[in-house]
């Protein structure tokens, strides 16, 4: 079972208000990824990091930021949020080191954000 | 274009029964590919990973198929059970970086009635 967690699991929010989304991981991965997810369709890449103060954007352009301060710690910021953000956030880790070097994610159990 | 294409969108199924879903690729170059299992407001779980020259590999009541030349790969899951009721996403990383990148498919919607 993957050490990676998430928080909050559900989040209801009016519009125009900040949030953060926390994400993580005890197993000492040096790339992690956040994802989103609506019904339906395939996951997208929005942010993901290679390392304490390694960012980057993903595939799919997103309002949100990230940070990596730390290792385990890799939290998703939307600094006003609108309905058009709503969606499943998913956030992964993986480690390139491992031996097999397959590249499995591991992903926590998700954030889901509903904005009014 | 790179493209992870998953058939069908839905299933469902009677329990003890068998399917397969079929994931088709046009990700070139290749490196691996995997299928995930999300269960409902979860997130996905590796289930199998099959590399450019593997054929099969099972996992349990799971089974994935590759074939390379074709560029498809099947999941075949045997006497299921309730607990298989997910979405199976097919995921095919290729060889552009250390990693490679990653193309995700939109899944199979399987359901088991009992």
């Amino acid at each position: 079972e993957a050490d990676i967690y998430q928080t909050p699991r559900y989040l209801v929010i009016g519009t125009g208000k900040k949030i953060t989304l926390e994400c993580s991981q005890t197993m000492g991965h040096d790339k992690m990824y956040w994802y989103q997810q609506d019904p339906g369709m395939e996951l997208h890449l929005i942010h993901y990091s290679y390392g304490v103060n390694s960012t980057e954007k993903g595939d799919l352009s997103s309002e949100s930021t990230v940070s990596r301060i730390r290792t385990e710690h890799f939290p998703l910021t939307l600094e006003s949020a609108r309905p058009s953000h709503t969606s499943q956030y998913l956030c992964a880790s993986s480690d390139p080191s491992s031996p097999s070097n397959t590249g499995e994610l591991f992903f926590g159990e998700g954030s889901r954000l509903t904005v009014l | 274009k790179n493209q992870v294409e998953q058939s069908p969108q839905s299933l469902i199924i009677l329990e003890g029964k068998n399917c397969t879903l079929q994931c088709n690729y046009t990700v070139s170059p290749f490196s691996n590919l995997r299928w995930y299992k999300q269960d409902t407001g979860r997130g996905p779980v590796s289930l199998t990973i099959m590399t450019f020259s593997e054929n099969t590999k099972s996992n349990g009541r799971y089974t994935a198929t590759l074939d390379a030349d074709t560029k498809q790969s099947s999941l075949h899951i045997t006497a299921s059970q309730l607990s298989d009721s997910a979405s199976y996403i097919c995921v095919v990383s290729d060889r552009g970086s250390t990693l490679g990148r990653l193309y995700f498919g939109r899944g199979t919607q399987l359901t088991v009635w009992p």
